[in-house]
């Protein structure tokens, strides 16, 4: 399964736009690019899927470049409620047992 | 209602004693999950059942035995337990069938075990 590379921490400001790349140089043919939101003495929640282009939600955007070796999530206009931990995960496609590889995230801080 | 549920939220017990974490999910889903996430804050796959079959078994010490009684239960016992063993335990589950995009996992709240 590929493995993906994140800033371990990001600093914002509620108002701002903030953007979270991840790495998967080994990304496979069939793996789509999905990223998870966990706030602190919850489980992990997911807020977002991807194969390629862009992908909007009502949470958040997704840009996937042409070659899909990284990913941005963009969170526009962030709030304090914002501040958790952001895991970027590809997987699925030909071996879909369900395995989610987490790795370490970004633990995004917003402050006032 | 809550959609993934995990009893009890914290655990507190001795080395060397057993212990069970139970997990039940609302959603229909045929497919559950069990992940250790470390003061690190690395979140690991341990076990994964679908439709109580067995699917996904990681390198997890044999103290480590999940059951399922049905498809909406999943349950983790831990025999002997170690100071290792300290860690927050999820539970998980997706539908099943996505094939072959990446299925949305639902977790559970989380149980807290710490060993002493």
């Amino acid at each position: 399964l590929a493995k993906t590379t994140q800033p371990i921490s990001m600093d914002s400001y509620e108002g701002q736009e903030v953007n979270i790349t991840c790495s998967h140089n080994n990304i496979a043919t069939n793996d789509y690019i999905t990223w998870y939101q966990q706030f602190p003495s919850q489980g992990p929640r997911f807020i977002i899927q991807g194969y390629k282009t862009k992908v909007t939600n009502e949470v958040a955007s997704l840009f996937i470049p042409a070659d899909r070796k990284s990913s941005t999530l963009s969170l526009p206009r962030v709030s304090l409620s914002d501040t958790a931990v952001y895991y970027c995960l590809v997987g699925g496609g030909s071996s879909n047992t369900g395995k989610l590889i987490f790795g370490q995230g970004t633990t995004l801080q917003v402050k006032p | 209602d809550t959609a993934v549920s995990q009893t009890p939220k914290y655990l507190v017990t001795q080395m060397g004693n057993d212990k069970s974490i139970k997990c039940e999910q609302n959603l229909g889903h045929d497919t559950m999950y069990w992940y250790k996430q470390d003061s690190k804050k690395f979140l690991k796959i341990m076990f994964s059942y679908n439709n109580k079959e067995l699917i996904i078994n990681e390198t997890v010490p044999n103290r480590f035995s999940p059951k399922s009684p049905d498809k909406a239960h999943l349950n983790l016992h831990i025999n002997s337990l170690e100071l290792g063993d300290s860690a927050v335990y999820f539970c998980a589950s997706s539908q099943g069938n996505a094939y072959p995009r990446q299925e949305t996992q639902y977790f559970g709240p989380g149980t807290r075990l710490l060993v002493l």
